[in-house]
């Protein structure tokens, strides 16, 4: 089991570039959630799936942002424009059954807008 | 909507000293609860979860916490904690919507640190 796989680690851009951030979750697992992680925020749910639909984008902050998972084994989260306030570290988790089997994260993308 | 808080936001505590981390929740129907981990430069790991039956549920490494429904809490202790101990500690709430609890809403966290 290889985990939540993220791409890339790092990633750093200008501001008005287009950001893609990619998650391949475990496979088998029903559920696939992207969260934010900032200082001042913490940890904020931004939108998750289940069964590839997408269930509750409420946490999506503006349009800049749009996620797609168009099969089991592939979502990304995509940024464009991008802004400096942007900048923070993206979560992805995967579940096999919410809320009795846990939260698998990846390590996370750090996404630093300049 | 719900909510989860924790109020402080960092712990120092000695070697070998008690801890309890402190998380309250606010929510109208049931919950589920749970504490995850993160260590430095990696993704949250769950630590231990309140489904139902016992309020006082453990983990494999001595942490344990328990469900207090009147109180909205879910603290977390530990009698003895040990450096590498030291990491971000996580409270969270899935809450019951009309078909699932699949929706999983973190506290802000707080920063456990062990010194020697």
């Amino acid at each position: 089991d290889a985990g939540v796989i993220q791409s890339p680690r790092h990633e750093v851009t200008e501001m008005g570039q287009e950001v893609t951030l990619r998650c391949k979750p475990i496979s088998g697992h029903d559920y696939l959630f992207w969260y934010r992680q900032t200082m001042m925020r913490g940890l904020e749910l931004l939108i998750y799936f289940n069964n590839n639909v997408p269930i509750d984008d409420s946490g999506m902050p503006e349009d800049r942002f749009s996620a797609k998972m168009p099969n089991a084994s592939f979502s990304t989260l995509k940024i464009q424009p991008s802004e400096p306030r942007d900048s923070a570290v993206y979560f992805c988790a995967s579940s096999l059954r919410v809320p009795v089997s846990p939260l698998h994260f990846g390590n996370g993308t750090r996404l630093t807008v300049t | 909507a719900q909510s989860v808080t924790q109020l402080d936001s960092q712990v120092p505590v000695f070697e070998e000293a008690p801890v309890e981390l402190r998380c309250n929740y606010s929510s109208s129907v049931s919950v589920y609860l749970f504490w995850y981990v993160q260590y430095p430069n990696q993704g949250l790991q769950l630590l231990l979860k309140y489904l139902s039956g016992s309020t006082l549920v453990e983990s494999i490494n001595g942490f344990e916490a328990e469900f207090n429904k009147s109180q909205t809490s879910f603290h977390l202790r530990k009698p003895s904690v040990h450096i590498s101990d030291t990491a971000e500690y996580f409270c969270a709430v899935s809450e019951g919507s009309k078909t699932s609890y699949d929706k999983v809403i973190f506290g802000p966290g707080t920063s456990l640190s062990v010194i020697p």
